[in-house]
């Protein structure tokens, strides 16, 4: 069964940083995989795609990696804002599962202070 | 519009009480989900609808039980629910294919009295 875990757990940073948000899985026969934001008590919000094929996507400020065969993505935040404080989702869509089934982390839960 | 919306934003039911949450999206896609999300954990996937039947139950109880009535529109009916069911539920949709991406509403907060 796919295990995907999120390093780390929580980080709060100054205003203004450069950070790094990890996520790991154990299966690397992966469709593609996805990074949320949630807000606290809200729902989802789809940050960035990438496609199996793909090794990196870009949006905005946000820059998302992955390394299928090493099974690793990470979330690059740049100039980080008080505005970015959430909880960072990521989760992976396995091979044989053409109906969407994703396999979540457990989150990264980021503050960002003035 | 990529837009999933769920309806009520929150509710609260006590045990004996019948429910039911609500989701929409017009974005033409043919999947759709419900998953529960209990605090500081995340999101479970309940069942899974393709084409408007049902696909994937994950063993989830009767107390809880999904309706697709067309391509955009999602029904989650509650009945005799525990104070454990307590939670937030989203909604999600997307195409039905390999590389495809899933979109979520905003959920609904259920507390069950």
């Amino acid at each position: 069964k796919q295990e995907v875990t999120q390093i780390p757990a929580a980080l709060s940073v100054p205003e203004g940083e450069n950070l790094v948000l990890n996520c790991s899985f154990t299966d690397s026969a992966i469709y593609n995989l996805q990074w949320f934001r949630q807000d606290p008590g809200k729902g989802l919000t789809s940050l960035l795609l990438i496609q199996s094929s793909q090794r990196e996507q870009t949006s905005g400020r946000l820059n998302a990696s992955l390394d299928k065969s090493s099974g690793r993505s990470t979330l690059y935040i740049a100039a980080s804002q008080p505005g970015d404080s959430a909880t960072y989702l990521c989760a992976v869509k396995g091979r044989g599962s053409t109906l969407g089934r994703l396999y979540f982390g457990r989150g990264t839960q980021l503050t960002v202070w003035p | 519009d990529t837009e999933v919306t769920q309806t009520p934003k929150h509710l609260v039911m006590g045990m004996t009480n019948k429910k039911s949450l609500k989701c929409e999206q017009h974005m033409g896609h043919r999947a759709m989900y419900w998953y529960k999300q209990k605090a500081k954990k995340p999101p479970e996937l309940m069942f899974v609808y393709s084409y408007e039947k049902l696909s994937i139950n994950e063993s989830v109880p009767s107390r809880f039980s999904p309706e697709c009535p067309n391509s955009s529109l999602l029904n989650l009916h509650l009945h005799a629910l525990q104070p454990e069911d307590s939670a937030l539920y989203l909604c999600a949709s997307s195409l039905v294919g390999e590389n495809t991406e899933a979109f979520f509403g905003q959920g609904t907060r259920l507390t069950v009295v």
